[in-house]
């Protein structure tokens, strides 16, 4: 039973375009979602989160949105760049701090 | 500050053996997680410390698996009698006292022959 749900396996975009990824969750008791970035052979790096009272959240070329009645959020980088080339996995966090992955979509920004 | 450190980067073993991990969390981080990352999968919860109590555990934590965090700080995961199923990235996290985010090591690659 997947709580965290990235139906996109893979993604390409071209570099200076918009990159969206998206995700979608079950359990309405998640209050907190954050975005990681993994590259090969590494642990994963944390982008960006999101607090349930929140819709939006920026921090440079990175902007999650939350829409709660959807149960839905999504991870926007704009400008796209060769080097946002990763894994990036949308997750979501219980009232009791354990973290629950989605299963990730690699994104590609080809130059 | 140095990020959460783990050892060894990489540990091929052969089945039955015994492994042992160690992660040493950000130094004022008082919360440690191990997760396990499967190809083409998310990392998996497997246990979590809040100081040296560890207060839940997975239902993936088989009885083979075993971690502690003796005195609050570096953890130890250990398995036993290791098993192909058990080949996998093992990840360890640390976070505040906020807990709002959770920041990974490098990892542990098992492989298990």
């Amino acid at each position: 039973d997947q709580q965290v749900k990235q139906n996109s396996p893979s993604l390409s975009v071209q570099e200076g375009r918009i990159s969206i990824l998206n995700c979608d969750y079950t359990n309405s008791m998640f209050d907190y979602f954050l975005w990681y970035k993994k590259y090969p052979a590494e642990g994963p790096t944390f982008l960006i989160s999101i607090s349930s009272i929140k819709d939006k959240n920026e921090d440079g070329r990175f902007t999650v949105f939350l829409n709660k009645s959807a149960k839905h959020l999504s991870l926007h980088i704009v400008p796209s760049q060769p080097g946002d080339s990763a894994v990036y996995f949308c997750a979501a966090r219980t009232s009791y701090d354990k973290v629950i992955f989605g299963p990730g979509t690699s994104l590609s920004v080809i130059p | 500050d140095t990020g959460v450190s783990q050892d060894p980067r990489h540990k091929i073993t052969k089945r039955g053996q015994n492994v042992t991990f160690r992660c040493d969390p950000i130094s004022e981080h008082n919360r440690l997680y191990w997760y396990r990352q499967t190809l083409g999968q998310g990392p998996e919860f497997l246990t979590y410390f809040q100081n040296e109590a560890q207060l839940e555990k997975s239902r993936l934590l088989s009885d083979r698996f075993s971690a502690e965090r003796p005195k609050g700080s570096f953890s130890t995961l250990e398995i036993q009698r290791t098993e192909q199923g058990d080949s996998a990235m093992y990840l360890c996290a640390s976070s505040g006292e906020a807990a709002d985010t959770q920041y990974f090591g490098p990892g542990t690659r098992l492989t298990v022959l």
